[in-house]
């Protein structure tokens, strides 16, 4: 079946201006995660969702980024006047629950440069 | 607080050679460990995990045993193959988590040659 899919897959941005980033998870995945790729941090988580619970948002780096999902399926990352160090590969995961022991498929990524 | 640290990469490889990748980790009590590949151009796929002490993990060739008086979780391979060029993650899930927020190490590029 499908996996986990991303869009765009590359965006170039100036300084100061908004993105949305998507992600479409496996149908029928209740557990939805935001992570970011970037030279000299890693991998970090930013945000996850579960059903209708309330985000964890503890990984968000600024309150210039906010994330949402709409009707537990699809989520949209926004980043608002967006920075040079934001630049970096964005990552969804879904699963299907949200315990420890559910496995997290990937999404390609959305690779995300900011002039 | 938790944290991943693996061999800097990136290692270059004959095929059928030897392959080990270092992973070390600090984390209070017995997290879970596990090791993503992101192959070229694919999101990141589980390639092994374990969840307690002594534990193996294996899959596709590979193995990695969690130690847990060295805090390490190194990944092997036997005879390596060009198709397991790729970039490895390790990562672990702290012990308590109700949900898997993963923190992941640098990443580890690996390329074999025919």
């Amino acid at each position: 079946g499908a996996g986990v899919s991303q869009s765009p897959s590359n965006k170039v941005t100036e300084k100061g201006k908004d993105v949305e980033l998507r992600c479409d998870p496996i149908s029928g995945h209740t557990a939805l995660y935001w992570y970011r790729q970037s030279l000299g941090q890693g991998l970090e988580f930013l945000i996850y969702f579960q059903g209708n619970s309330a985000p964890d948002k503890s990984g968000l780096p600024s309150d210039r980024f906010s994330a949402e999902r709409t009707g537990g399926s699809v989520s949209t990352l926004t980043i608002q006047r967006t920075q040079q160090e934001d630049s970096a590969v964005y990552l969804c995961a879904s699963s299907f629950g949200g315990g420890t022991q559910e496995t997290q498929y990937f999404g390609p990524g959305t690779r995300l440069l900011v002039l | 607080g938790n944290s991943v640290t693996q061999m800097e990469g990136p290692v270059t490889l004959s095929e059928e050679a030897f392959l080990t990748i270092n992973c070390t980790y600090t984390a209070t009590g017995y997290p879970s460990l596990f090791w993503y590949v992101q192959y070229p151009g694919e999101g990141l796929q589980l390639l092994l995990k374990a969840t307690k002490a002594d534990d193996k993990g294996s899959n596709k060739g590979f193995e990695a045993t969690y130690r847990k008086e060295t805090t390490s979780f190194h990944l092997e391979k036997g005879s390596v193959q060009v198709s397991d060029s790729a970039v490895y993650f390790c990562a672990l899930l702290p012990i308590g988590t109700s949900y898997g927020k993963l923190t992941f190490g640098q990443g580890t590029i690996l390329t074999v040659h025919p």
